[in-house]
């Protein structure tokens, strides 16, 4: 089984620089998923990691350290539109196409 | 662009209905799932499926049934629905491969009276 934790709620100011993080347990990784879901809508994919350090795509990145169980998405100059919640998800060996989704992190951007 | 589609927004049923919850996808993928999603809990898998006639159970099957008789579609059953049957539900599909993302449906929130 997976244990997948991650901040519920995190202010930031328009501009500004974020890191939201998630911990993870798992008898056996094998792949972490970031999305981002607004209020009434579908989760969209931002990124992956599977290997050990710093994915860049555009205003977004995201981390990962395997030895530590840890993942973070940075999420840089942001912009109102930011407000979402942003799921971490974890796939384990052998589960097929299976994710395991921590809580969310719902992300308020004030001006 | 990937699209999946899901066949209501919004469904309002009653305790011991039979309610079906039907999502499309037109994008071949051979998996798709079916996810209730819940303030505070997120993301729970209640049943997936690999191929046609193939499903597998998630973490949270009880009270619900699936069916996938055609590759594009995946049907969320519930038997006799009951009061903390009440969430949105969420359709997504994959490629099989690893690294594929799963691709989300619009959702369906479901309340039973």
């Amino acid at each position: 089984g997976q244990n997948i934790d991650q901040p519920t709620e995190m202010t930031a100011t328009e501009g500004a620089i974020v890191q939201i993080n998630c911990t993870y347990q798992t008898s056996g990784f094998n792949g972490l998923f970031w999305y981002q879901q607004h209020a009434g809508e579908a989760p969209t994919f931002l990124s992956y990691n599977v290997l050990d350090g710093l994915e860049e795509k555009g205003r977004f990145s995201s981390f990962l350290s395997r030895s530590k169980g840890y993942s973070y998405l940075l999420l840089k100059e942001l912009q109102m539109k930011d407000s979402a919640s942003y799921l971490c998800a974890v796939r384990e060996n052998n589960a097929g196409n299976m994710l395991t989704f921590g809580g969310g992190t719902r992300l308020m951007v004030k001006p | 662009d990937v699209k999946v589609t899901q066949s209501s927004r919004y469904l309002v049923k009653r305790t011991g209905e039979k309610v079906f919850l039907e999502c499309v996808q037109d994008m071949d993928h051979e998996n798709m799932f079916w996810y209730r999603q819940d303030p505070g809990l997120g993301l729970r898998l209640i049943y997936f499926s690999y191929d046609v006639k193939m499903k597998e159970k998630g973490d949270i099957p009880e009270g619900y049934s699936v069916s996938r008789e055609k590759k594009e579609r995946f049907s969320l059953i519930l038997e006799s629905a009951s009061t903390n049957q009440t969430s949105m539900y969420l359709c997504a599909s994959s490629l099989l491969g690893r690294r594929e993302t799963q691709y989300f449906g619009p959702g369906t929130r479901l309340l039973v009276l």
